[in-house]
């Protein structure tokens, strides 16, 4: 059974870059799409983007600006770039896998959580 | 972008009694329509893909129903495990969107 675990620093400045990495166990890589979602405080979900094995990413027209997604294939990984973050960034984020051709989201990382203060 | 309204945002139920969560969909999507499950603390979980589709491991007690822009989660025989939060996710057109969410409470 695939299990998806994640990290990265949870404790940001405004204007600074949220890095987090996301690794695969336990399943296939390249037959699926890799995702981050993430979710305000109390409030509901928001597709960040995806990127599939190859390195062909999606991105959130929302957040298209500020987002880099990248990929290690060899190491079972992926990871998200958010680059000047604001007050409107902190949230839970999460990492998830696509199966081909279907944009739903089969099994879950447990979720980082991001703060920004100055 | 496609709008997802899910209604009620909470819903009072009693343990063994019938639930029933609506999601509507600003635009056709088709039966591009999944559910989640979240429970305080954990990531959500995929119950219903293909408007109608339990994923592996979801209890029967859970289906999914609808089209285009109606559709209907319904819980039969609440179990206490299944009070959490629902959230219903078009994947029919791009950038795919969630619902706000409906909350299932213990009456």
């Amino acid at each position: 059974q695939v299990q998806l675990q994640q990290w990265g620093a949870g404790l940001l400045k405004p204007s600074e870059t949220l890095s987090l990495t996301c690794a695969v166990y336990g399943g296939s890589f390249s037959g699926y799409h890799w995702n981050w979602i993430r979710q305000p405080p109390g409030k509901g979900l928001e597709w960040i983007g995806k990127i599939y094995h190859n390195g062909s990413t999606n991105y959130n027209p929302s957040l298209k600006s500020r987002l880099t997604i990248s990929v290690e294939p060899s190491k079972y990984q992926f990871s998200l770039k958010l680059s000047s973050v604001t007050a409107a960034d902190p949230a839970m984020y999460y990492c998830a896998r696509g199966r081909l051709y279907e944009d739903f989201f089969s099994s879950w990382g447990q979720g980082t959580l991001v703060t920004v203060s100055s | 972008e496609i709008l997802m309204t899910q209604s009620p945002a909470t819903l009072s139920v009693s343990p063994g009694d019938r639930a029933t969560l609506s999601c509507r969909a600003s635009q056709s999507v088709s039966s591009r329509l999944a559910w989640y499950q979240q429970k305080p603390g954990q990531a959500p979980r995929l119950l219903i893909y293909g408007a109608s589709t339990r994923a592996t491991g979801v209890p029967a007690r859970f289906s999914g129903s609808g089209s285009e822009t109606e559709f209907t989660l319904t819980i039969s025989s609440l179990q206490s495990e299944d009070f959490a939060v629902y959230y219903c996710q078009q994947y029919d057109k791009w950038p795919q969107t969630f619902g706000q969410g409906t909350k299932l409470e213990i009456k």
